[in-house]
């Protein structure tokens, strides 16, 4: 099973700026995932991380406000630009390495204020 | 498109007995996994079970099995021997061949002593 790892734990920030979490796993995987989770509800995915290549964004999600990198098989960054209190939510990493699995790193806890 | 139901916002067991947690998937393609986790109040995703569209016997972990109805496209969640450690979201989650994980709304689940 693959480990993940994500920094920020939690954070506090203000409207308007930005917060980068980084996001680790202890094996070379294809695909990274970006989730976000709001208060009470289910996990949305935001992009893929696709190394070499630019990340794959779900419908409501953009580049501008969430832009991500994946330098190498194993690291991926996820941004929130600009922020609001309405991308107050956990960021979760996610990756797997066969149809079979999928593991999640421990998330990112953001308050807006 | 492919859609993964629980239609349990909360469920209540009594400590040392057995709860099945419902879910439900609609997808038009035949190769598939599904998945369960556990989300404490900490805000992890910790992996359960899975589950794949083509295997002939029920997936079971420990406590943990999966009833998998596949011509009834469900996919419940028994636990067996409840604990107080129990209580915390379920998620369903479904996975196509081409790897981001679609989830349901998730269950709440309270182990009463």
């Amino acid at each position: 099973s693959a480990v993940i790892s994500q920094k920020p734990s939690r954070d506090i920030c203000q409207r308007g700026t930005s917060l980068t979490i980084q996001c680790q796993v202890d094996s070379q995987v294809t695909m990274m995932f970006w989730y976000r989770q709001q208060p009470g509800q289910s996990l949305t995915l935001i992009a893929t991380a696709n190394q070499g290549s630019e990340a794959t964004y779900e419908s409501g999600f953009v580049i501008d406000k969430f832009p991500i990198s994946r330098p190498n098989l194993t690291f991926s960054t996820l941004t929130v630009s600009n922020m609001s209190p309405e991308d107050s939510s956990i960021y979760l990493c996610s990756a797997g390495q066969g149809a079979y699995e999928q593991y999640f790193g421990p998330g990112t806890r953001l308050t807006v204020t | 498109a492919q859609k993964i139901t629980q239609t349990q916002p909360g469920m209540f067991v009594q400590e040392k007995e057995a709860v099945t947690l419902d879910c439900t998937y609609d997808t038009s393609d035949p190769s598939y996994g599904l998945f369960w986790y556990k989300q404490p109040s900490s805000g992890e995703m910790i992996f359960l079970i899975y589950q794949g569209s083509y295997d002939q016997q029920n997936a079971t972990e420990g406590r943990y099995s999966l009833n998998f109805q596949k011509a009834r496209k469900s996919a419940n969640l028994v636990i067996s021997a409840s604990q107080l450690g129990d209580s915390a979201m379920y998620f369903c989650a479904m996975k196509l061949s081409y790897g981001k994980l679609t989830f349901g709304q998730g269950t709440i689940l309270t182990v009463h002593p």
